[in-house]
């Protein structure tokens, strides 16, 4: 069973560089696209962006200036880096595999990253 | 960017009551495009419905997804006390966005 966990700092500072890795267990990140998605405390879903096991990458629009999502064959894992954080980044942060069907199927339990001084 | 519209924002029904969940589009989406998740708290999504209408593995049959156009919806029959959660749709066809949600509660 795949297997997906969310590592980096639960707290950043405003202006700053949020960086986040998720580590892939029971499968390989080959053959899939991986994503990043963030949902504020308590609201809605936000798509941040995906990447194929390839490197080719898709962003939000909305987040796209400032997000770069890169991956690491080697060692099963993909990141995420959002720059100039602000408050309005605080948010529990997901990664998950984007299924061949539709959908992400498989998520991380998430990680809440917190923007402030 | 196409917004999602989930109706209503709650639904307060009892266990074995039909939960029916509207997801309107703001343009078109092709129906293959549309993915229903569950979220309980403190829990990630889970995914339920993909292509609108076909359930994930490992989802009862109580849960089905129908529409088209701009017009989806997830109905829940007979609804069990695990099913109370956060309910999103989403869209690939143009990008991805996610609804607002709509929570079912226990009546």
């Amino acid at each position: 069973q795949v297997q997906l966990q969310e590592s980096g700092p639960g707290l950043v500072i405003p202006s700053e560089t949020l960086s986040l890795t998720c580590i892939v267990s029971g499968g390989s990140v080959s053959g899939y696209y991986w994503g990043w998605i963030r949902q504020s405390p308590g609201k809605g879903l936000e798509w941040i962006g995906y990447i194929y096991h390839s490197g080719s990458t898709d962003y939000s629009p909305s987040l796209k200036s400032r997000v770069t999502i890169s991956v690491d064959t080697s060692k099963n894992q993909f990141s995420l880096q959002l720059t100039s954080v602000t408050a309005a980044d605080t948010a529990f942060y997901y990664c998950a595999r984007w299924s061949h069907y539709g959908g992400f199927d498989h998520w991380g339990q998430g990680t809440l990253v917190s923007v402030s001084s | 960017e196409v917004v999602l519209t989930q109706s209503p924002g709650t639904l307060s029904l009892s266990p074995g009551e039909r939960a029916s969940l509207s997801c309107r589009a703001s343009q078109t989406i092709t129906s293959t495009y549309i993915v229903w998740y569950q979220q309980k708290p403190g829990q990630p999504p889970r995914l339920i419905i993909y292509g609108a209408s076909t359930r994930a593995t490992g989802i009862p049959d109580r849960f089905s997804g129908s529409g088209s156009g701009t017009d989806f919806t997830l109905t829940i029959n007979r609804l069990e006390p695990e099913d109370f959660a956060v309910y999103f749709c989403q869209q690939y066809g143009s990008s991805i966005t996610f609804g607002g949600g709509t929570r079912v509660e226990i009546k």
